[in-house]
């Protein structure tokens, strides 16, 4: 069975700083991962997705993530936050191995970017 | 703007009452999702389409629950006899194989 997990409920990070948004997965065949972020009252935005390659993916916005199979992780990241980063972000996974494209996501994790 | 789109928006309805949903996606993706959201959650998986087959139902679809995509174009979700704990967002999603699911903006149904 799919799983996702998000360690972090908040992370608050200054403008200009680093941040990381953490993630880990459970899947039986090939990992699918995918970071979303969703703004109040409107739906998730699509930034970034690991499929196969290079570990470390580029995506939306500054915002890149790398792949560690032995950790089974997947972190979001980007080198200097803005206060407009400032959402609810999912992890998501999908099983390669299986015909349908059901993804599960994670239980999300509220970034804060301080001024 | 090409994106998925829900509607309504926001839905107040008293217990006991039946909403429909409808979703339309982007035009070129066959694959079509429900999913719920409660506060503070991430989206649980409803269902799933391809073109018009209804392929997968979660275990939390109840009968209560039900969804069409005729001719594999929009989706509706009908909630039949609403009850408190249905209060969520409903988020509609569309992909072509192998692509990232779009979302919509969702249907807020608060149950009074």
């Amino acid at each position: 069975a799919q799983s996702v997990a998000q360690p972090e409920d908040q992370v608050n990070v200054a403008e200009g700083n680093p941040l990381t948004v953490k993630c880990t997965y459970s899947v039986s065949g090939n990992p699918y991962l995918f970071w979303y972020v969703q703004y109040p009252n409107r739906g998730l935005q699509f930034l970034l997705k690991y499929i196969t390659g290079d570990n470390l993916v580029k995506g939306s916005y500054g915002f890149e993530a790398e792949f560690n199979k032995s950790q089974t992780s997947f972190h979001l990241k980007k080198p200097s936050a803005l206060v407009s980063d400032s959402a609810l972000y999912f992890c998501a996974v999908r099983d390669g191995e299986t015909s349908y494209d059901k993804v599960i996501f994670g239980p999300g994790t509220s970034l804060s970017v301080i001024p | 703007d090409t994106g998925v789109s829900q509607d309504p928006r926001h839905k107040i309805t008293k217990r006991g009452q039946n909403v429909t949903f409808r979703c339309d996606p982007i035009s070129e993706h066959n694959r079509l999702y429900w999913y719920r959201q409660t506060l503070g959650q991430g989206p649980e998986f409803l269902t799933y389409f391809q073109n018009e087959a209804q392929l997968e139902k979660s275990r939390l679809l109840s009968d209560r629950f039900s969804a069409e995509r005729p001719k594999g174009s929009f989706s509706t979700l009908e909630i039949q006899r609403t009850e408190q704990g249905d209060s969520a967002m409903y988020l509609c999603a569309s992909s072509s194989r192998g692509q990232p699911q779009h979302f919509g903006d969702g249907t807020r149904l608060s149950i009074l």
